[in-house]
């Protein structure tokens, strides 16, 4: 079945460094989503990527959908304490069903 | 509030005791979604409607796990003969799929049902 990947599992950053997290798929996706949950919370809804190649920004966060719509990325420009959570990946391939990447836990040292 | 209710947020069972729990989507979203998710772990996909129709369902999910939503509006998610592999956060979420227009959308994540199976 359809698994997606995302490296990576955990990242450790200094206030006011960048992070990237990536997720990875084998088949080609119809649309990936990215979400956001912090501890004891539920996800909450960030992007929505649908084009190859797509490239969005929401401030400090810069989405990417790859040119073959197998990977996506999201990146995150000087970090801040209120970044700290999981970013999960999100992806369908031909129809509505979502399968969720394994997520990547961010700690931000102040 | 106007966003996804579940309920109850936490329940406590014995092995081999039904469980049903239930999801209040967002009035007008058509789309329904159920997940479990288990510590570390992003959710895991159970089922979705559109409106009433189940429109599919993880062939992960055993006979055990059983769900309706018979108006389209709210949802029920059913675990008979509870394991102890059971125990999990499970998760609703809802969305708005319009014709004509983009037929991804985001999803609105409820709070969750915490289960424990003893």
């Amino acid at each position: 079945g359809q698994q997606v990947m995302q490296i990576p599992q955990y990242q450790h950053v200094q206030e006011g460094e960048d992070f990237t997290t990536y997720c990875n798929s084998s088949t080609t996706l119809s649309n990936i989503q990215w979400y956001k949950q912090r501890p004891g919370g539920h996800p909450v809804f960030l992007i929505q990527l649908v084009k190859s190649g797509e490239v969005k920004k929401q401030k400090r966060l810069t989405f990417q959908f790859g040119e073959a719509k197998k990977n996506s990325s999201l990146h995150i420009t000087a970090t801040q304490t209120t970044d700290v959570g999981t970013y999960f990946c999100a992806a369908t391939s031909g129809t509505y069903k979502y399968i969720f990447g394994t997520g990547t836990r961010l700690k931000v040292l102040a | 509030d106007t966003g996804v209710s579940q309920d109850p947020r936490h329940k406590i069972t014995k092995r081999g005791q039904n469980v049903t729990f239930r999801c209040d989507p967002i009035s007008e979203h058509n789309r329904l979604y159920w997940y479990r998710q288990t510590l570390g772990q992003g959710p895991e996909f159970l089922t979705y409607f559109q409106n009433e129709a189940q429109l599919e369902k993880s062939r992960l999910l055993s006979d055990r796990f059983s769900a309706e939503r018979p108006k389209g509006s709210f949802s029920t998610l059913e675990i008979q003969r509870t394991e102890q592999g059971d125990s999990a956060m499970y998760l609703c979420a809802s969305s708005l799929a319009r014709s004509g227009a983009l037929p991804y959308n985001e999803q609105f994540f409820g709070p969750g049902t915490r289960l424990t199976v003893l």
